[in-house]
């Protein structure tokens, strides 16, 4: 149980467009859901948290604009990496609570190059 | 403010050999922690977590970790590497200042050398 997909697993995409990404609690209604950024050999950066049907609350230094996130169900939330560019290009990772539960569940995340 | 400190960015072991890598960590109040693995362009998998029950847990392909509040430490040991235990190992807490989210430790790469 508490599986957590993500789509696309990798894109490419080039500079100036947009991409979205998508996450799925698939076996759960996910009350809140997360969205990390990680870089090479680095840790996780949380970017943002999300609940359903409201806006998402973003961590300082994230570009609201930039990364926008919705959730708009209780077992989907998706990032969209508008206008990107090179340096946009890391693996991105989304995770979700269930319920009263502390623990969050991870997807296998979504590697996003921009060439 | 909580933290977690992971010291040791890199560790090897050889095969068989006992594996331990270590956490500390700074709360006000009892914590939740967890340790989770990560192997190449994949997500987080849980290994085990702390929350104020048992002080040794035991999770899955044979870890277990033990809170030591005098220690403020929750180290993760397995008594012997396999090959496949060659991963990141990632340290965290829930933050109880403000929002809820985890903090994560900077991380452990673990390689076992045959």
């Amino acid at each position: 149980g508490a599986v957590v997909s993500q789509h696309p697993s990798w894109v490419i995409c080039k500079s100036g467009t947009s991409v979205k990404i998508e996450c799925r609690s698939l076996d759960f209604q996910a009350t809140t859901m997360f969205w990390y950024r990680q870089f090479p050999k680095q840790s996780l950066m949380l970017m943002a948290t999300s609940n359903e049907g409201s806006k998402a609350t973003y961590e300082q230094g994230v570009e609201k604009d930039k990364f926008l996130i919705n959730h708009a169900s209780l077992t989907l939330s998706t990032l969209t990496v508008t206008s990107a560019h090179p340096e946009d290009s890391s693996f991105y990772i989304c995770s979700a609570t269930a319920g009263v539960s502390y623990e969050q569940y991870f997807g296998p995340g979504t590697r996003l190059t921009v060439t | 403010a909580q933290s977690v400190t992971q010291l040791g960015s890199h560790v090897s072991v050889s095969e068989g050999a006992l594996v331990l890598l270590r956490c500390n960590y700074s709360s006000s109040v009892p914590p939740y922690l967890f340790w989770y693995v990560q192997y190449p362009n994949q997500g987080l998998q849980l290994l085990l977590k702390y929350t104020s029950a048992a002080t040794l847990v035991k999770g899955i392909n044979g870890f277990e970790a033990e809170f030591k509040k005098s220690e403020t430490s929750f180290h993760l040991t397995k008594p012997s590497a396999h090959m496949s235990d060659a991963a990141e190992y990632f340290c965290a807490v829930i933050s109880t200042s403000g929002t809820y989210k985890y903090i994560f430790g900077t991380g452990t790469r673990l390689k076992v050398l045959a």
